[in-house]
């Protein structure tokens, strides 16, 4: 079974900086998702097939990686970016799914 | 626009039994594998179950496998979570999912979630 690893657990930003959050895995996958989850919300599809933004999601956000790294990236911190992160990679057969144990982003 | 709607969430006793739906619409459902995932208070997101299309293939992970069982009606637009021997680490929100499924398959549209609480 594929492990998700995310690093930080926790940290802050303030406005305008950067920010990059790690998401390793045990075993070479194909690609990562990413979710947002805002405090008291639902989990929100924001980066899929590694690279690719979901609709909707600001072009501050980028997506990149390969093998078992993969990193979210903002590059300029806004104030509505503060959530926790999940990392999510999937096969399809047999189908399996696996998150992260999520980045919570906070505002400095 | 894509909509899901879980219901059914509440206080059950451990041991007992709670069966949970979701009323999907905007899209065409039938065209979907669908699946179940669930969030324990303060802690991050698992899968819980996964549908075929047509509802003939079902998965689980095994800390929930022989427990609960996923199903779905085509016809109502609806997916279901029976779920039985309910334990107080199955204590979580609870939320209906959209399945893309691709080569790394991922999921694209979420409820908005109904939490289920296992205590005595």
């Amino acid at each position: 079974e594929i492990v998700l690893t995310q690093s930080p657990t926790t940290m802050a930003a303030s406005p305008g900086e950067k920010v990059t959050l790690t998401c390793r895995a045990s075993s070479s996958v194909s690609y990562m998702h990413w979710y947002q989850q805002r405090s008291g919300t639902s989990p929100k599809l924001w980066i899929y097939e590694t690279s690719k933004l979901a609709s909707g999601v600001p072009n501050r956000f980028s997506g990149s990686g390969s093998g078992t790294s993969y990193s979210l990236t903002i590059n300029s911190m806004e104030t509505e970016d503060a959530a926790t992160y999940y990392c999510q990679q999937g096969s399809s057969y047999p189908p399996k799914y696996t998150f992260g144990a999520g980045t919570k982003l906070e505002l400095k | 626009e894509v909509q899901l709607v879980e219901s059914g969430g509440g206080l059950v006793q451990p041991g007992r039994s709670l069966k949970l739906s979701c009323a999907a619409s905007g899209f065409t459902f039938s065209n979907y594998y669908m699946a179940w995932v669930r969030q324990a208070p303060k802690k991050g997101l698992e899968w819980v179950a996964t549908i075929s299309t047509s509802g003939s293939r079902t998965y689980y992970p095994d800390s929930v496998k022989g427990r609960f069982t996923i199903s779905r009606d085509n016809a109502k637009s609806s997916l279901y979570l029976q779920m039985n021997s309910l334990k107080s680490e199955d204590t979580a929100t609870y939320y209906c999912a959209r399945l893309t499924q691709q080569w790394s398959p991922y999921f694209d549209y979420w409820g908005q979630g109904v939490m289920v609480t296992v205590s005595s």
